[in-house]
């Protein structure tokens, strides 16, 4: 079974510049997240889709960063314009629970291998 | 405030011992997950291990078992008989229910871990 494919692998680009990460995640799972990994910490949550609704983006940049699901399996991270802040490691996963109202405490996250962002 | 603590940034082990590699957290909610992922240097945070805050017993899995000590709001990973392709970052997490409401998953900073030969 295939796991959560992301890409690119790397970008480089300058800052002002747009740029666009795609995920494509496991057959069947319902739910998808981006993460952003910053440089010797945690992944930290960006958005969370359950289908192609985005039910928690409390903490994607909304003035330069945007993301779909249309058909609610993969999807596309975009950043417009970059900044030399936004360097990181961007990591996609997906897991098969979701949905409104279920204590779903155990839900297991499967992550892609990312996408290594450098902004000049 | 921080919600998962993982106070080493780096650990050395040898080869086929055992090592034990520290996290605390900080929740009000009687409900919650905790998780270990490890992330080797390709990048991929891989699955390890589970904990539910009402399981009675800790939980295994393999050669990785989880110590919980809810009192003290710990849930260290122990690995036994360390291979070389354990080294890699490992990093605790935590969800506290419901997810609906905001109970994402929450990571610690992580602990490079080191198997020496």
């Amino acid at each position: 079974e295939a796991g959560v494919v992301q890409s690119p692998r790397y970008k480089i680009i300058e800052k002002k510049q747009p740029v666009a990460f795609w995920c494509n995640p496991i057959s069947g799972h319902n739910t998808l997240y981006w993460y952003r990994q910053n440089l010797g910490q945690g992944p930290e949550l960006l958005i969370r889709y359950e289908n192609e609704e985005a039910v928690d983006d409390s903490q994607l940049p909304k003035d330069r960063f945007s993301a779909e699901r249309l058909k609610g399996v993969d999807s596309t991270l975009k950043i417009q314009p970059a900044e030399l802040g936004d360097s990181a490691v961007y990591l996609c996963a997906s897991s098969a629970l979701g949905g409104i109202g279920l204590l779903a405490t155990n839900e297991k996250l499967f992550f892609g291998s990312g996408t290594q962002l450098s902004v000049l | 405030a921080q919600k998962i603590t993982q106070t080493q940034p780096g650990m050395f082990v040898q080869e086929k011992e055992a090592v034990t590699l520290d996290c605390t957290y900080d929740t009000s909610d009687p409900s919650y997950g905790l998780f270990w992922y490890k992330q080797p240097s390709s990048g991929e945070m891989i699955f390890l291990i589970y904990q539910g805050s009402y399981d009675q017993q800790n939980a295994t899995e393999g050669r990785y078992s989880l110590n919980f000590q809810k009192a003290r709001k710990s849930a260290n990973l122990v690995i036994s008989a360390s291979q070389l392709g354990d080294s890699a970052m490992y990093f605790c997490a935590m969800r506290e229910a419901p997810y609906n409401q905001g109970g994402k998953l929450i990571f610690g900073q992580g602990t490079e871990l080191s198997v020496k030969p």
